[in-house]
């Protein structure tokens, strides 16, 4: 057990539609993360929540966006869905006063999203 | 930009075979660091070993043990006595750390190597 929870573990939802996926990190950390598990795409980084505050993007499409709450668990939205948006998605939290990149991060076990 | 490179697409081997998984890694970085991760059949990622990029020590635990060569960028993993349970995909990821920069922490992950154990 990572201590990293997502839920939920899995989501089946039809084109067009939002969903929230929800992480909470491990006990101490600071720092969530998102990644999106797909075939073509492979696990890819989305974006970082440090403290609160976004701390780096990566290939996240406009139509997603995430956010940090102040009890530090994390929620990551998904709009418009599209048939390519099916994927695991993970939450992974790091330890420590600052993110530091030297810190393994710690996974969730996924929200598997499958869009028809 | 980063990346990591795990050639080997799908391995098979018997138990109690030896496995090395290789992994190779692009970055432009003096500092960065080096992970493994595991992930069994059931779905989760699982963390194995973290290397800093000014430690080129091996290492060994257990059944498992990572040679990093910082002269060919290099980080690979061998698994001694393969088990079934050792059945699964394994990554390889990295880490900057330059402070400051977009890209402060994220992992870069490989594709990914499948492991299959047969008995």
């Amino acid at each position: 057990d990572s201590g990293v929870t997502q839920t939920p573990k899995h989501l089946i939802t039809a084109t067009g539609q939002r969903v929230t996926l929800r992480c909470s990190p491990r006990s101490g950390d600071l720092s969530v993360y998102w990644y999106q598990q797909s075939l073509d795409q492979g696990l890819q980084f989305l974006i970082q929540y440090y403290n609160g505050e976004e701390r780096a993007k990566g290939n996240i499409l406009e139509r997603f966006s995430a956010q940090q709450f102040p009890d530090l668990h994390s929620e990551l939205n998904l709009s418009s869905l599209e048939l390519g948006d099916s994927a695991l998605y993970f939450c992974a939290s790091s330890v420590g006063e600052e993110s530091r990149p030297d810190q393994p991060q710690h996974f969730g076990d996924g929200t598997r999203l499958s869009i028809l | 930009a980063q990346k990591v490179t795990q050639a080997q697409t799908e391995i098979s081997v018997v138990e109690k075979e030896d496995v090395t998984l290789d992994c190779v890694y692009e970055t432009r970085d003096t500092t960065y660091y080096l992970f493994w991760y595991k992930q069994p059949p059931s779905g989760e990622l699982v963390f194995l070993i973290r290397r800093n990029s000014f430690d080129e020590q091996n290492e060994i635990s257990g059944r498992y043990s990572w040679n990093f060569q910082k002269s060919t960028s290099s980080f690979n993993f061998t698994i001694t006595a393969s088990q079934v349970v050792d059945s699964a995909v394994y990554f390889c990821a990295l880490s900057e750390a330059e402070a400051g920069g977009t890209s402060y922490g994220k992992l870069t992950f490989g594709q990914g190597t499948i492991l299959t154990v047969h008995p």
